[in-house]
């Protein structure tokens, strides 16, 4: 089955204590993306990846790095969260150009 | 990409069809209307687009007006898990970005027994 995975779905973690949020999707994808969601603000993109060790910021990336090793694998690595880094993060692949974007569950971070 | 306009909200019957309308009056030639949906705190489903042909699968058929200013999403046989929020995106497909989306408020489509 096609699918983008992201683990892990919640967590609940302290500020200033590292973590890492995993994407995975099985469709050969060229494009992934992180988002975030938050009430009144809509869907963000904090960083993208347009292939193998090509990554760059969108429109929110302060905090937030990421690394593109495997074509599959696109993690959001949080070096020292922060309370206003409590979200809803969804990951994203599509193909070059492609109509159809295909998001993750999501993760659900509430940082302390 | 070009801005749209949808109602806030909307109620429908289940087993009955759901109209979705959206307005995109300033949209360019070489954009295209999109749908997804998002069912609450789930990730984004995309659902269908067109460029200017009405367009069917089988989630849903897309109804773009002759003039492309509006289009309506129509979803058949609404049933209890249709219920979600739904947007109408008009951009073209990117090459740069990550093929980033962005969502405005969309509709909040109740589907009631």
């Amino acid at each position: 089955e096609a699918q983008v995975t992201q683990n892990p779905r919640y967590l609940i973690t302290v500020t200033g204590k590292k973590l890492t949020v995993t994407c995975s999707q099985n469709m050969n994808h060229e494009y992934m993306s992180w988002y975030r969601q938050d009430p009144g603000l809509g869907l963000r993109q904090i960083y993208y990846s347009m292939n193998v060790e090509v990554t760059d910021k969108g429109d929110v990336p302060e905090g937030y790095k990421v690394s593109r090793k495997e074509k599959r694998n696109f993690p959001l690595i949080l070096e020292s969260p922060s309370p206003n880094q409590t979200s809803l993060y969804f990951c994203a692949s599509s193909k070059l150009g492609g109509n159809e974007q295909f998001f993750g569950p999501g993760t659900r971070l509430t940082v302390l | 990409d070009a801005k749209t306009t949808q109602p806030t909200s909307m109620d429908c019957a289940e087993g009955r069809a759901a109209n979705l309308p959206c307005n995109h009056s300033t949209i360019s030639g070489n954009e295209y209307v999109y749908w997804y949906r998002q069912i609450h705190s789930q990730g984004p489903q995309y659902i269908i687009h067109g460029l200017k042909n009405n367009e069917t699968n089988e989630m849903a058929s897309l109804i773009i007006t002759e003039d492309r200013k509006s289009s309506t999403l129509i979803l058949p046989h609404a049933t209890l898990r249709d219920t979600a929020v739904y947007y109408c995106i008009v951009r073209v497909p990117k090459l740069t970005a990550g093929n980033k989306l962005t969502f405005g408020g969309g509709t909040r489509v109740l589907v009631k027994p």
